[in-house]
């Protein structure tokens, strides 16, 4: 259980589209999850933190306007790249808190999208 | 603010060695303490955790006690297998529940 998808696994774009990455939570409710930014050989930066039904809290120094995050539904988090440019070009994950009892202290997190912008 | 540091890697190891991977953390509070695995090409997977001072988390092998003296939670392992190659990430959360920070993580390679 505690199954964390994200789609699409990779994605190059052209600079100035937008991009948009799911994340679901297959088998269990997320109440909670969260988007990370990992850089080649580095650890993972916290970008914001999202609740279902409410706006995204973003980290300092994330753009809001530029990274937009949609928690609709206990099972779909999405985050939106705007405009990307070449510099947004990193590995997107995300992660989800809730499930099973006992577990909700934990995050489960997805494989991760690799985004590529040209 | 909150951090945690971790041995810097690569770890290069032969197969049934004795494997340890120091974390050390800076918390304001009493915060809960993880362990994370990243095989090549997948998701971070939790390995072990830990919510309060001497608890042991255990899983696959693996051991991380909580010492609040020390402010250390170390990843070890008796034997480590070539299965066992992978980023590992030490990560605190101070809020039940909330987010997570990661060390930088450590690459174990294990060779046969």
């Amino acid at each position: 259980g505690a199954v964390v998808s994200q789609h699409p696994s990779w994605v190059i774009c052209k600079s100035g589209t937008s991009v948009k990455i799911e994340c679901r939570s297959l088998d269990f409710q997320a109440t909670t999850m969260f988007w990370y930014r990992q850089f080649p050989k580095q650890s993972l930066m916290l970008m914001a933190t999202s609740n279902e039904g409410s706006k995204a809290t973003y980290e300092q120094g994330v753009e809001k306007d530029k990274f937009l995050i949609n928690h609709a539904s206990l099972t779909l988090s999405t985050l939106t790249v705007t405009s990307a440019h070449p510099e947004d070009s990193s590995f997107y994950i995300c992660s989800a808190r809730g499930g099973q009892r006992g577990q909700w202290d934990t995050q489960y997190f997805g494989p991760g999208t690799r985004l590529t912008v040209l | 603010g909150d951090s945690v540091t971790q041995m810097e890697g690569p770890v290069t190891l032969s197969e049934e060695a004795f494997l340890t991977i120091n974390c050390t953390y800076t918390a304001t509070g009493y915060p809960s303490l993880f362990w994370y695995v990243q095989y090549p090409g997948e998701g971070l997977q939790l390995l072990l955790k830990a919510t309060k001072a001497d608890d042991k988390g255990s899983n696959k092998g693996f051991e991380a006690t909580y010492r609040k003296e020390t402010t250390s939670f170390h990843l070890e392992k008796g034997s480590v297998q070539v299965s066992d190659s992978a980023v590992y990430f030490c990560a605190l959360s101070e809020v039940w529940g909330g987010k997570l920070i990661f060390g930088q993580g450590t690459e174990l390679s294990v060779k046969p």
